[in-house]
């Protein structure tokens, strides 16, 4: 099976520096990889995604890299703003029945 | 505009009484999934269905049942078996009956025992 876990449970930073959370899967024949974001009450909420032939996908303000030989894949935020303060889960997809596999999340905190 | 619909946003059960969460989706999505979600952890997942009348137990089935008679519609029932249910509930479709592009979430439901 997958296991997904992410390095920090918290993380704090200032407005307007750069944000980095990261994430570590276990299964190697893992292929797809997505970032969801959520704020307090809400559902999670699509960030970005990438597959496993690519290394680094980029969107607005975010950053999404993928290192498949470590297994590992982080999340950057650009210029960190208060509305980016949420909750961040990395999710993996792999195996026969092609399901998402989520990890714990990290709560991001921006500070003034 | 197309999504997915949770209600009741907020509800309360007493001991002993079964409840019943909705979920409706209007993507034309295949596959439906429920999870819950305890305070600082992640996503477990109860049951999922990948067509119309067919489901299957996730990681914490013990307690919930659903049924999937539309292919828009996926009800959770917590029944008086589940000993904890106080937690947030998410429902989530995906395009196809397997993950390949992601999931749509709901805005979830809270269900707080009293």
């Amino acid at each position: 099976g997958e296991s997904v876990g992410l390095h920090l449970p918290t993380l704090s930073v200032q407005e307007g520096d750069n944000s980095i959370i990261n994430c570590a899967y276990s299964n190697s024949a893992s292929d797809y990889f997505i970032w969801y974001k959520q704020e307090s009450g809400k559902g999670p909420q699509f960030i970005i995604d990438i597959r496993s032939n690519m290394d680094k996908r980029q969107g607005q303000r975010v950053t999404v890299l993928l290192n498949k030989t470590v297994k590992h894949l982080s999340l950057q935020i650009a210029a960190t703003q208060p509305g980016d303060s949420a909750v961040y889960f990395c999710a993996v997809l792999s195996g026969s029945a092609r399901q998402l596999t989520f990890g714990s999340g990290t709560q991001l905190t921006v500070l003034p | 505009d197309g999504g997915i619909t949770q209600s009741p946003k907020y509800l309360f059960r007493k001991e002993g009484q079964n409840v019943t969460l909705s979920c409706e989706q209007n993507l034309n999505h295949d596959a439906m999934y429920w999870y819950r979600q305890d305070p600082g952890q992640g996503l477990r997942l109860i049951y999922y269905s990948q067509i119309v009348n067919d489901f299957q137990k996730g990681d914490i089935a013990e307690g919930y049942s659903v049924s999937r008679e539309k292919k828009e519609s996926f009800p959770l029932t917590v029944t008086s078996a589940q000993k904890n249910p106080t937690a947030f509930y998410l429902c989530a479709s995906s395009i196809r009956d397997r993950g390949d592009y992601g999931y749509t979430f709901g805005s979830g439901t809270r269900l707080t025992v009293v």
